[in-house]
Order: structure tokens, then sequence, then C-alpha cells
């Protein structure tokens, strides 16, 4: 089984471009979240995809945003881009149960750095 | 609000020794507890969850969690620690109902093994 894999791996931008990063969930596996791992704070939730629906969204300015395709990929984009904006960005998915205690399995990550 | 301490940002322990990862959250109710870790250069990877029943609770890799309520604690050990274990391990928190995307996760806690 094919784990959840995210790109590019590494993704460097200048300050106000555009970047965009892609995860592709376990199959089977309808629900991706996002999350910003930035130097000494941890993981923090951005956004949950389900079904092709936002269905959650974490303290981020809306230049954070995304989609679910049909096939439950998910693309993150972050406009407008800012230094502190440069971190790992890890995908996660789960099954069809939403509920916490279903196991989120987590992709490699990408890194962005923004100079 | 939910939050999660892991005080230590950083520890070394020789191969073969003990190791204990601290952990501390504060949640107004019965809280849902994780431990993942982080391997260089890799994604998350759940270790142990635990909400209910005996506190101490078992772990892949030979990991083993204990719940504290009265000192709102979820320590994380292992009697032999193997150069493997060098990674990044972080506490999570969550509602025993409701989404991960509900799940607050410490700011990590580096393990280095030297041999």
């Amino acid at each position: 089984e094919a784990g959840v894999t995210q790109s590019p791996t590494h993704l460097i931008k200048t300050r106000g471009q555009q970047a965009t990063l892609r995860c592709s969930p376990i199959s089977g596996h309808t629900s991706v979240y996002w999350y910003q791992q930035a130097l000494g704070l941890g993981l923090q939730f951005l956004l949950w995809y389900d079904e092709g629906e936002e269905r959650n969204r974490g303290n981020f300015p809306p230049r954070f945003s995304g989609r679910q395709f049909p096939n439950y990929s998910s693309e993150l984009n972050v406009n407008a881009l800012e230094l502190e904006d440069s971190a790992l960005y890890l995908c996660a998915s789960s099954g069809t149960d939403r509920s916490v205690n279903s196991p989120l399995h987590f992709g490699n990550g990408t890194r962005l750095t923004v100079t | 609000a939910q939050s999660v301490t892991q005080p230590d940002i950083h520890i070394t322990v020789s191969e073969g020794a003990s190791l204990e990862l601290r952990c501390n959250y504060s949640y107004g109710a019965t809280p849902y507890l994780f431990w993942y870790v982080q391997s260089p250069g890799q994604g998350l990877q759940l270790l142990l969850k635990y909400f209910s029943g005996d506190t101490l609770v078992q772990g892949i890799k030979g990991f083993e969690a204990e719940f504290k309520r009265s000192q709102s604690s979820f320590n994380l050990r292992k009697p032999s620690v193997h150069w493997s274990d060098a990674a990044e391990y972080f506490c999570a928190v969550g509602p025993l109902t409701g989404t991960a995307s509900k799940l607050t996760f410490g700011t990590g806690t580096r393990l280095q093994v030297t041999l």
C-alpha cells in the first residue's frame, strides 16, 4: 500500500510569490489534513478537507487556501508569501472514520523556503 | 482552550539507557492523548494513544506511556533506547468526540542517542 505522497520535496520561493503544494492520500482515504511545522512551533493545524469540502480551518490568514479533488488528492496554496511562511508543510490522510480516534497517516512533507 | 507542553526541547541519552519524555496537557474534560514520532526526513508516525482504561498503554517499537490525571501528564517511556530511536517526538491532545482537526500538538522533543 502506497503511503501519503507529497510534492515537491523542496520548494524555494521569493517573498510575494505564490506556492502550490500537493498531496496524494492513501488509497481509500477521503480526509486530508494540512499542517505547518515551523521551527520551534510544533505542528500547527492549517486545513482539513473531506469528500471535496473544506471542513475545518486553523488560525491562519486567508492567503492559505486549498482544495480537494474528486480523487481525494489535495492542493495547498499559499499566496503573497512572507518570510515567516518558511516551514515544513505536512499532509496527513485518514479513512472514512473522521473521529479523532482514526489514525493520521503523514507524508514526508514539503520544505518551503521563502527568500 | 486545550494545550500541550513538552518541557524538554532536546534530550540526549546513551544507547541502552532508559528514556522518559515529558508531556503535560491542559484540557477541560477527559482527553484523547497521543504520541507521535518523526524520524529525520519523514512524516509523523503514531506510537500510541490513550483515552480510557488502563493508565499504562503500550505502543509500537517498545514504547509505553502512563496517563496521570492528577498531574495532567502523559509521559512516554522506553526501558532501553536503541540508536534508531533518535527522532523528534510529539505529544498531542484532542477531544474524545470530534475529528483529528481538533488535535493540538506539542512543540516536540528531539532525542539524540549516543553510542
